[in-house]
């Protein structure tokens, strides 16, 4: 089966600056890359996703890139902001299964 | 997403206990899932269920049933084998087939405690 492994497990940066998780992945049948946030006792709610057919997604002050060769993909959060502050989870679908395999979560914490 | 609905929100479970978790979905989805969520841990998934009439066990399915007699409706029962059944319950389901994949939507989740 798939393994998803993400880092760092925990990221504190000043407000302003840029925020990078990454997660790499083992199974090269895996085509589909969801990332969700989750703030306190809330559900995961999704924030960006990437296809394997492209690259790099963009949506305002956030990106996803994907390396199909390395098998990672990284989440990119810019001119953070207090509010970001949440853990954020990647994951990766098998292409033709509809099961999602998890990363371990980021917590990041913007400070003011 | 309103479209999925957990109940009830916060559960208790006296020792020797059955309890069932309730997870109900008018997005008119295929496929749905339970996972379970510990104190500052990721989502481990309990089963997952395809299409009606039809599951299958995920990691840490001991412990835990489910039934699927409807698309709109994935029931979890935890049952007394379930030891260490205090965490945050998710509920999610997805509509994806072949390269066109949706991603999953979660419920609000139910939180399960002992007595």
């Amino acid at each position: 089966g798939e393994n998803v492994e993400q880092h760092p497990s925990t990221l504190s940066v000043q407000e302003g600056d840029s925020a990078v998780i990454k997660c790499t992945y083992s199974d090269s049948a895996s085509n589909y890359f969801p990332w969700y946030k989750q703030e306190l006792g809330k559900r995961p709610q999704l924030i960006i996703d990437i296809r394997s057919n492209v690259g790099e997604k963009k949506d305002q002050r956030i990106a996803v890139t994907l390396n199909k060769t390395a098998k990672h993909f990284s989440l990119h959060i810019t001119e953070t902001q207090p509010e970001d502050s949440a853990v954020y989870f990647c994951a990766a679908r098998i292409y033709n299964f509809n099961k999602f395999y998890f990363g371990s979560g980021t917590k990041l914490n913007v400070k003011p | 997403d309103g479209g999925i609905t957990q109940s009830p929100k916060y559960l208790f479970r006296k020792e020797g206990q059955n309890v069932t978790l309730s997870c109900e979905q008018n997005l008119n989805h295929d496929a749905m899932y339970w996972y379970r969520q510990d104190p500052g841990q990721g989502l481990r998934l309990i089963y997952y269920s395809q299409i009606v009439n039809d599951f299958q066990k995920g990691d840490i399915a001991e412990g835990y049933s489910v039934s699927r007699e409807k698309k709109e409706s994935f029931p979890l029962t935890v049952t007394s084998a379930q030891k260490n059944p205090t965490a945050f319950y998710l509920c999610a389901s997805s509509s994806s087939t072949g390269f066109k994949t949706k991603p999953q939507h979660f419920g609000d989740g139910t939180r399960l405690s002992i007595l």
